[in-house]
């Protein structure tokens, strides 16, 4: 079973630009996750999706950061514009429909705003 | 909101000696209390997890302990390898959402 995949691996992008960072979930999981973990600090939630539908998106930082998940399959997350403290490594995980399962992260899209 | 507390940032052990790792959590809610292992330059791993119903929970060289009336759990490795150096991760899930709040990690290197 293939597992959480990203895409890019890495992006390096000047402020003011726009970035589309992209997570496949692992076949037939509901929940799509977004995290975030700025350099030295620890892994912080962004956003939940169950299926298409944004269920909790209380860690967004502001109205820069648009999560998408049309179809209820792979998931987008825009930034625009992009600002210096944006850089850091994006993560997506994806868990199954049971309530309180496992979540498995993917390998993570490093962003740099220089 | 959750607050997850995780000590120590750094720890280096010889090969053979156990590792502890203490986290500590705000909420009594929460009820799910996974570890995560993070190698340099890869994906965060789930490693153990455990719930609020089981005090301690073992997969061969790792185990976690959770005690709910102090609010802390830790993981501890015992007959630590080199292969076990990496970034592990602590976090804790509340009952009424799917939310995961980690501690900030700690460096654990194994010498040889």
């Amino acid at each position: 079973e293939a597992g959480v995949t990203q895409f890019p691996s890495h992006s390096v992008i000047e402020k003011g630009q726009t970035v589309t960072l992209r997570c496949d979930p692992i076949s037939g999981h509901d929940n799509l996750y977004w995290y975030r973990r700025v350099m030295g600090k620890e892994i912080k939630f962004l956003l939940h999706f169950v299926k298409e539908s944004k269920q909790d998106e209380s860690g967004m930082p502001n109205n820069r950061f648009l999560a998408e998940r049309t179809g209820g399959t792979y998931s987008t997350l825009k930034v625009q514009p992009a600002e210096l403290e944006d850089s850091g490594v994006y993560f997506c995980a994806s868990s199954s429909n049971r309530g309180g399962s496992e979540q498995y992260f993917g390998p993570g899209t490093r962003l740099t705003v220089t | 909101g959750e607050n997850v507390e995780q000590h120590p940032s750094t720890l280096s052990v010889q090969e053979g000696d156990s590792a502890v790792i203490k986290c500590t959590y705000s909420d009594s809610a929460s009820n799910y209390f996974p570890w995560y292992k993070q190698e340099l330059g890869k994906r965060p791993q789930l490693i153990i997890d455990i719930r609020s119903n089981v005090g301690e929970k073992k997969d061969q060289r790792i185990a976690v302990t959770l005690n709910k009336t102090a609010k802390h759990f830790s993981l501890h490795i015992t007959e630590t390898q080199p292969e076990d150096s990496a970034v592990y991760f602590c976090a804790a899930m509340g009952s009424s959402n799917y939310k995961l709040t980690f501690g900030k990690g700690t460096l654990l290197t194994v010498n040889p």
